[in-house]
């Protein structure tokens, strides 16, 4: 049972390149999120999923995109990176969004924008 | 949206019992309370989740106050395993999970 899993691990992007980040999980999950994580700092939220072919807005949305054409998968696209986009981005899913609920994440993806 | 307060970090000494503590005063009725780790290099790991009473499972222990102003996540036995930042979350107004800094647990062996 792999759990989520992120491709790529490491990244290394030049400002204004772009680039999708793949999620996917084999539980079955109903929700799916995509987090960024800067040095020192708790997780942020990006973009989440509440089911095939639905997404919506986290706390920090701008300069990214997000599709759930399948169940299993959630995927992040940076369409012109920036160095403030440098961080760890990690995928987490979840059987429902309701309070009694539990994240399973991934083990990251670590992109640097130069 | 209501917000928790962590210390920045705690230390300890392995096969003691840790207590970490969160405040959350803007907590509402029907909140729960997550708590989730993170080990280094890793993604956060679920620990346990708490509504009104205190919770016990595998990992954890939560204590919860009486008003839910406050809680404590106990670890029993610590061992060097457990150094990993440990978060106290609730959620926002649309049903997602606020993170903070964490607190950062050292064990001294």
């Amino acid at each position: 049972n792999a759990g989520v899993t992120q491709t790529p691990k490491f990244r290394v992007l030049k400002t204004g390149q772009s680039m999708t980040l793949l999620c996917a999980q084999d539980m079955n999950h109903e929700y799916m999120y995509w987090y960024r994580q800067d040095p020192g700092m708790g997780l942020r939220l990006i973009h989440y999923s509440v089911g095939e072919g639905t997404t919506a807005k986290g706390e920090v949305p701008d300069g990214y995109n997000v599709s759930r054409l399948k169940k299993q998968n959630f995927l992040l696209g940076l369409e012109s990176a920036a160095p403030s986009q440098t961080s760890v981005y990690f995928c987490a899913s979840s059987r429902t969004s309701g309070q009694a609920y539990e994240q399973y994440f991934g083990p990251g993806t670590r992109l640097t924008v130069t | 949206d209501a917000k928790t307060t962590q210390p920045n970090s705690m230390e300890s000494n392995e096969e003691e019992p840790v207590h970490l503590p969160c405040n959350h005063s803007t907590i509402s009725g029907t909140d729960y309370i997550h708590w989730y780790r993170q080990l280094p290099s890793q993604g956060p790991e679920y620990v346990i989740h708490g509504l009104t009473s205190n919770v016990n499972n595998r990992m954890a222990s939560l204590a919860i106050a009486e008003d839910r102003k406050s809680s404590t996540l106990i670890l029993h036995r610590a061992t060097l395993r457990d150094a990993a930042v440990y978060y106290c979350i609730l959620r926002d107004s649309n049903y997602q999970l606020i993170w903070g800094a964490g607190t950062k647990l050292i064990i001294k062996p």
